[in-house]
């Protein structure tokens, strides 16, 4: 089993719907849980952070951690065409060395058509 | 603030030719640095990373190698590529702790014929 799974997609919505996006993971040391946002040909950029369980919110974007399914979601309200790219979550532990690096998602692309 | 700059943006190289990308990081003393490459389908494959000048960690054994011949200076090499090599390349800098997440370069985007 890998240590985080996310399905690749590619997920298309129509602009305004709500979109659900989400990653399991197998490591019960995770204590930080990310959200990066790609567009097409640049870096992943940090969208969201969240320590241990719980929800956070920023604007139209809300990232949810449940600890104890091992389940992580973000959440887009009322898409824009702008939303269009691949967001990947990454989580890590407080361990150090090797173990401490962020372990990535392979990312969901998603397309926002308007 | 900080700042992390990676060059080029694209590249072109025929097979068995030297490789040399490079990335610098601005604003921030003794970062975490990392290089990875993302294949389309394949996600993000961490290849090097480093702590301090000199100390390279590799995650996959492979035709390329790190160096970090100053604190903020990350560069990636291959003294023959391969085919295989081709993708796109991240760099990356954190500050070391689990909290602070990367920050990563513009990436570049290698094609070996």
């Amino acid at each position: 089993q890998k240590e985080v799974e996310q399905d690749p997609g590619p997920l298309s919505v129509p602009e305004g719907a709500i979109v659900s996006l989400n990653c399991t993971y197998s490591n019960s040391a995770f204590q930080y849980f990310m959200w990066y946002r790609q567009y097409s040909r640049k870096g992943p950029e940090l969208l969201m952070y969240t320590y241990s369980s719980g929800n956070k919110e920023d604007g139209r974007f809300t990232a949810q951690v449940d600890k104890s399914s091992k389940y992580i979601s973000l959440f887009i309200r009322d898409s824009q065409p702008s939303d269009s790219a691949t967001y990947l979550c990454a989580m890590n532990s407080l361990r150090g060395g090797s173990q401490g690096n962020l372990i990535f998602g392979k990312g969901t692309k998603l397309s926002v058509k308007p | 603030s900080q700042t992390i700059h990676q060059w080029p943006a694209t590249l072109v190289q025929p097979v068995g030719s030297p490789l040399s990308l490079e990335c610098t990081v601005e604003g921030t003393s003794n970062p975490n640095l990392y290089w990875y490459r993302q294949a389309a389908g394949r996600g993000l494959q961490l290849l090097f990373y480093s702590v301090g000048i000199g100390q390279i960690s590799s995650e996959v054994p492979q035709n390329l190698s790190a160096s970090r011949p100053q604190d903020r200076q990350f560069i990636l090499s291959s003294k023959k590529l391969l085919l295989s090599d081709s993708g796109f390349y991240l760099c990356a800098w954190s500050s070391g702790t689990a909290a602070s997440g990367y920050t990563f370069g513009s990436g570049t985007r290698l094609t070996v014929v």
